[in-house]
């Protein structure tokens, strides 16, 4: 199946500092890519929609300016956060999906290991 | 909009004992349905999943689901458990006429399996 891997796997920083994640396809163009953070124990929360080529759309209540996001390619997508916190520390998975959606056709996502951001 | 509910947040079960994992969601359109797996410090992995034809759906390693429409559920099932299923697990719906195919999670069931 299709492989999505994630840059880094871990990362901690100190309070008020950028970190940059990063999501790539490894073996199919990612027309659409999602960002999604988990807290502990807790589900999957959408944060943002990206596009290839064009800007993201954030979910309500996700504050674009703290979390940038760049589709610059089909195969790489980055999330920043900026000015990290405490609070911002989590789980933030990344999802690929090929093609165009909409209608009866389905395209899968496919989800990267995650990355644990802890911010001190 | 869509919502999930997982009824049962954690499942303890023997190991070979059958499991079931509650899911229900509520939706104004047609959706798909999902099960993700994800086990400790990883991403999701589908599971299975309910796009259109026969409701029951089953996984490679024994799961299976049941889309039940006049419910609203998507019930997971597994007859014999393994130590190795020890996991969390995920119910998502996505609704078919969208551009977006935005997945909405469940709160997740998490499943221990205990020898």
């Amino acid at each position: 199946g299709a492989v999505v891997s994630q840059h880094p796997s871990r990362v901690i920083c100190k309070s008020g500092t950028s970190v940059k994640i990063e999501c790539r396809s490894l073996d199919f163009q990612a027309t659409t890519m999602f960002w999604y953070r988990q807290f502990p124990k807790q589900s999957l929360m959408l944060m943002a929609t990206s596009n290839e080529g064009s800007k993201a759309t954030y979910e309500q209540g996700v504050e674009k300016d703290k979390f940038l996001i760049n589709h610059a390619s089909l195969t790489l997508s980055t999330l920043t956060v900026t000015s990290a916190h405490p609070e911002d520390s989590s789980f933030y998975i990344c999802s690929a999906r090929a093609g165009v959606a909409g209608g009866n056709a389905y395209n899968e996502q496919f989800f990267g290991p995650g990355t644990r951001l802890t911010v001190l | 909009a869509q919502s999930v509910t997982q009824l049962d947040s954690q499942v303890p079960v023997f190991e070979e004992a059958p499991v079931e994992l509650r899911c229900n969601y509520s939706s104004s359109v047609s959706v798909y349905l999902f099960w993700y797996v994800q086990y400790p410090n990883q991403g999701l992995q589908l599971l299975l999943k309910y796009l259109s034809g026969s409701t029951l759906v089953e996984s490679i390693n024994g799961f299976e689901a049941e889309f039940n429409k006049s419910q609203t559920s998507f019930h997971l099932r597994k007859p014999s458990v393994h130590i190795s299923d020890t996991a969390e697990y995920f119910c998502a719906v996505s609704p078919k006429m969208a551009a977006g195919n935005k997945l909405t999670f469940g709160g997740g069931t998490r499943v221990l399996v205990k020898p």
